[in-house]
Formats: structure tokens, C-alpha cells, sequence
């Protein structure tokens, strides 16, 4: 069975500055996907950003990166230029690579907080 | 516009009462999923269906039971067996076909056991 795991239950960081949220996960797949999604007050689950495992390179996306470490079993999230928008809990998930099941297993959460 | 809707947006129900949530998309998509999300955690997959007239247990199918006759449907029952049902229910959709696994989530709804 898979594991996630996010060690920083809360964070909060300056208006315009860069955050780094951690994520490790337990796995002995070879191929799978990972997952960055965050969740405002209202609630709503929203992608922020994806990595397939097989792709060396980092996924981006506007001010949102990750540091993929394979090896490591790391998955991070970087935010450069905070704004007051990014304030939400957010959760690191894994999938196994399509097969007859799809699921996705989550972390247990990061609530960020960004400070005017 | 395309996309998932739940609803009700709140529901209150009675110790021993059967409740319906409903989980409606318009994306065209193969596969749903039920997930139950409690305070301070992370998402539990209650039940998913890949495809029409087909669906799975996940991890904590107990208490709950869905059905999937359409293609857009895929509501989710949370019965009286369930023993701790208060909790916030977030619906997900996939396309299973696609270049991409990627789940996209409702906007959820909050069951409160009064």
C-alpha cells in the first residue's frame, strides 16, 4: 500500500516571498503520478499541479514548481510570489500508474497561510 | 459550462435515516469517485466507478453504497449502518481514456448527523 506524507501542518510565509511545501511518499511502484491540490475556505479541491514519474524534468506551472526527487520518494511544492490567494490547506497526493484502479492517496495536509 | 456539481450543498439527517448525495458531471467523463474528508485529514476514497453499471469498494466502503446507471450520475447513499457519518463528501471525476489520470472535484458536500 502506498503512504503519503506531509510533516508541515501549518505554514505561513510573506506577500511576494517563496514557500516550499514538503511531501514524502512510500511506494514500491515504478511508475505513478503525483499530485499537488489545494483547498481554499470555500472548500473546492483544485488541481495545482502535476508530475508523472517518468519525466525527469520538474513540473511547472506559473508561479508553482516542484522539486521531483525519485530516489528520495520526495515530491515539493514551491510557490514563488506568494499571494494572498495561495492561502489554503494544501494536499500532496500519489497514484499508481493507470491500471484497473485509479485512486488517488492523499496526504494529510499543509494549511498555508499568506501574510499581507 | 462543463464541470462537476454536487448536491445538497448541507445536509442534516437523523441518527438512523438513509441519505442520498447526488454527484452530477457534464465532462463526458469514464470514471467517479467518492471520497470522505474529516477534520484535519487528508481525502478517503469511499467508492469509485470506472465506467457505467460497474463500480469498486475503496477504503471505506462500509456504511455507504452508490449506484452508476449513467454516464453523469453517480450518487453516493450514506446509510444508517454508517456509524460516524458527519463529514464533508467531495465528488471527483476522471477521464479514463485520456492522456491524463487527472481527478477534478466537486464542490462538495458537508453531511452533518444531528
Amino acid at each position: 500500500a502506498q503512504t503519503v506524507t506531509q510533516s508541515q501542518p501549518e505554514m505561513s510565509v510573506q506577500e511576494a516571498e517563496t514557500v516550499t511545501l514538503s511531501c514524502t511518499y512510500d511506494t514500491s511502484e515504478n511508475n505513478y503520478y503525483l499530485f499537488w491540490y489545494k483547498q481554499p475556505p470555500s472548500r473546492q479541491m483544485i488541481l495545482v499541479i502535476r508530475q508523472e514519474a517518468y519525466k525527469q524534468q520538474n513540473a511547472t506551472e506559473n508561479r508553482f514548481s516542484v522539486n521531483f526527487q525519485k530516489a528520495a520518494k520526495s515530491f515539493s511544492l514551491k510557490i514563488s510570489d506568494s499571494q494572498l490567494g495561495d492561502t489554503a490547506m494544501y494536499f500532496c497526493a500519489f497514484m499508481k500508474q493507470p491500471g484497473s484502479a485509479r485512486q488517488l492517496t492523499f496526504g494529510s495536509g499543509t494549511q498555508l497561510t499568506v501574510l499581507p | 459550462d462543463g464541470g462537476i456539481t454536487q448536491s445538497p450543498k448541507y445536509l442534516f439527517r437523523k441518527e438512523g435515516q438513509n441519505v442520498t448525495l447526488s454527484c452530477e458531471q457534464n465532462l463526458n467523463h469514464d470514471a467517479m469517485y467518492w471520497y470522505r474528508q474529516d477534520p484535519g485529514q487528508g481525502l478517503r476514497l469511499i467508492y469509485y466507478s470506472q465506467i457505467v453499471n460497474d463500480f469498486q469498494k475503496g477504503d471505506i466502503a462500509e456504511g455507504y453504497s452508490v449506484s452508476r446507471e449513467k454516464k453523469e450520475s453517480f450518487p453516493l447513499t450514506v446509510t444508517s449502518a454508517q456509524k460516524n457519518p458527519t463529514a464533508f463528501y467531495l465528488c471527483a471525476s476522471s477521464d479514463r481514456g485520456g492522456s491524463t489520470d487527472t481527478q477534478y472535484f466537486g464542490p462538495g458536500t458537508r453531511l452533518t448527523v444531528l
